[in-house]
């Protein structure tokens, strides 16, 4: 099992310029997230999707798009990326229930100049 | 709203010194506590975690004791190893409104031989 793949590693973006993060996992898992990591702040949610068809925004979801493209599947799009957007990404599935673990991807460091 | 607060770092350890990380936390009702930890260059994985008060957690070594009466859940290791150096993140679960993990802003440990 691969677990939670990302895709790219990293990448350096210019102010404005478009991207999508890619994530997939093999654990027939319901529920992923998108988080970002900033140092000093921990890991902050984006935007989650409790099961395949439904999204909903996490704690800082401006500037961000999502798409659950199918149960594996849960991409993050930033349209106008900004400076602010540099950040570690991190993408997690859980298979949900009371309690549960969340097993999460090797991320995405991004760079916005 | 829930918040978990951790003891900032970053903690420097020589070898087989013990370790502690203070972890609080604010939630309604009866939260799952988790800690995860992050090795250099690598995503989350969970540690160790408890699911009511006074459940005790461990794994590899760590302990953590979920204390409702001080909100607390502090992660203990009786003789840490240059191979524990990483950045350790305490969190937290609603019971009723499992699709957000809130997570602590980390605290750095390195450990020296």
């Amino acid at each position: 099992n691969a677990g939670v793949t990302q895709t790219p590693k990293f990448q350096v973006l210019k102010t404005g310029q478009s991207m999508t993060l890619q994530c997939a996992q093999d654990m027939n898992h319901n529920s992923m997230y998108w988080y970002r990591q900033d140092p000093g702040m921990g890991l902050r949610l984006i935007y989650y999707s409790a099961s395949e068809g439904t999204t909903d925004k996490g704690e800082v979801p401006n500037g961000y798009n999502v798409s659950r493209l199918n149960k594996r599947e849960f991409s993050l799009r930033l349209e106008s990326a900004a400076p602010s957007q540099t950040s570690v990404y991190f993408c997690a599935s859980s298979e949900g229930g009371d309690p549960y673990e969340q097993y999460f991807g090797p991320g995405t460091r991004l760079t916005v100049t | 709203g829930n918040s978990v607060t951790q003891m900032e770092g970053p903690v420097t350890l020589s070898e087989e010194a013990f370790l502690t990380i203070n972890c609080t936390y604010t939630a309604t009702g009866y939260p799952s506590l988790f800690w995860y930890v992050q090795y250099p260059g690598e995503g989350l994985q969970l540690l160790l975690k408890a699911t009511k008060a006074d459940d005790k957690g461990s794994n590899k070594g760590f302990e953590a004791t979920y204390r409702k009466e001080t909100t607390s859940f502090h992660l203990e290791k009786g003789s840490v190893q240059v191979s524990d150096s990483a950045v350790y993140f305490c969190a937290l679960s609603p019971r009723f409104n499992d699709y957000k993990l809130s997570f602590g802003a980390g605290t750095t440990v390195t450990v020296r031989a």
